[in-house]
């Protein structure tokens, strides 16, 4: 298996604009996670899905940041528009269904950094 | 909310000696207690976890240790080597609904000097 996998790996952008960031998780994986890791806050839980369903979006920043997952295999995590506290790394990890383990597999991450 | 609390935020050892992290959380229904590693540059990897009805778990020279009653959790690395130097988290999971939501600790940097 790949593994989860997200792109783009960096993504240097100006202030004000939108920025798309995109995961595959594991295949057989139903939980999804978004994380963003900084120095300051370190690793924070943004939102997850289950089955495709945002279950618990309370970690999100604010109305700037919005996450979908149309299918099983495809998630994004969008900003818009951006401004320089969000330059951070992006994590997303996946797991598999109850029952079947609680490991979370991570992506490698994107690195964001907003001018 | 889920609060965890982890100590020492650096830790620094020679090789050969033993590390010991731990943690402390808020949440009496917390059930499961991972823990990642995190390499320079890298992505957290889960290199050891401890569910509530069990006290101690180990896997070669890595052991965690679980006090229910006073709430805290410990990561032992014995024997270090230079490449246990990385920054490790542990996290939680409360009971409940919240079976996906982990809350992570500030994490600890580890440097094993050679």
């Amino acid at each position: 298996d790949a593994g989860v996998i997200q792109s783009p790996r960096h993504e240097v952008t100006e202030m004000g604009q939108e920025v798309t960031l995109r995961c595959k998780p594991i295949s057989g994986h139903d939980y999804l996670f978004w994380y963003r890791q900084t120095m300051m806050r370190g690793l924070e839980l943004l939102i997850y899905f289950n089955n495709n369903v945002p279950i618990d979006d309370s970690g999100m920043p604010e109305d700037r940041f919005s996450a979908k997952m149309p299918n099983a295999s495809f998630s994004t995590l969008k900003i818009q528009p951006s401004e320089p506290r969000d330059s951070a790394v992006y994590f997303c990890a996946s797991s598999p269904p109850q029952g079947q383990g609680r490991e979370q597999y991570f992506g490698p991450g994107t690195r964001l950094t907003v001018t | 909310g889920e609060n965890v609390e982890q100590h020492p935020s650096t830790l620094s050892v020679q090789e050969g000696d033993s590390a010991v992290i731990k943690c402390t959380y808020s949440d009496s229904a917390s059930n499961y207690f991972p823990w990642y590693k995190q390499e320079l540059g890298k992505r957290p990897q889960l290199i050891i976890d401890i569910r509530s009805n069990v006290g101690e778990k180990k896997d070669q020279r890595i052991a965690v240790t679980l006090n229910k009653t006073a709430k805290h959790f410990s990561l032992h690395i014995t024997e270090t080597q230079p490449e246990d130097s990385a920054v490790y988290f542990c996290a939680i999971i409360a009971g409940g609904t919240s079976y996906g939501k982990l809350t992570f600790g500030q994490g600890t940097i580890l440097t094993v000097h050679p």
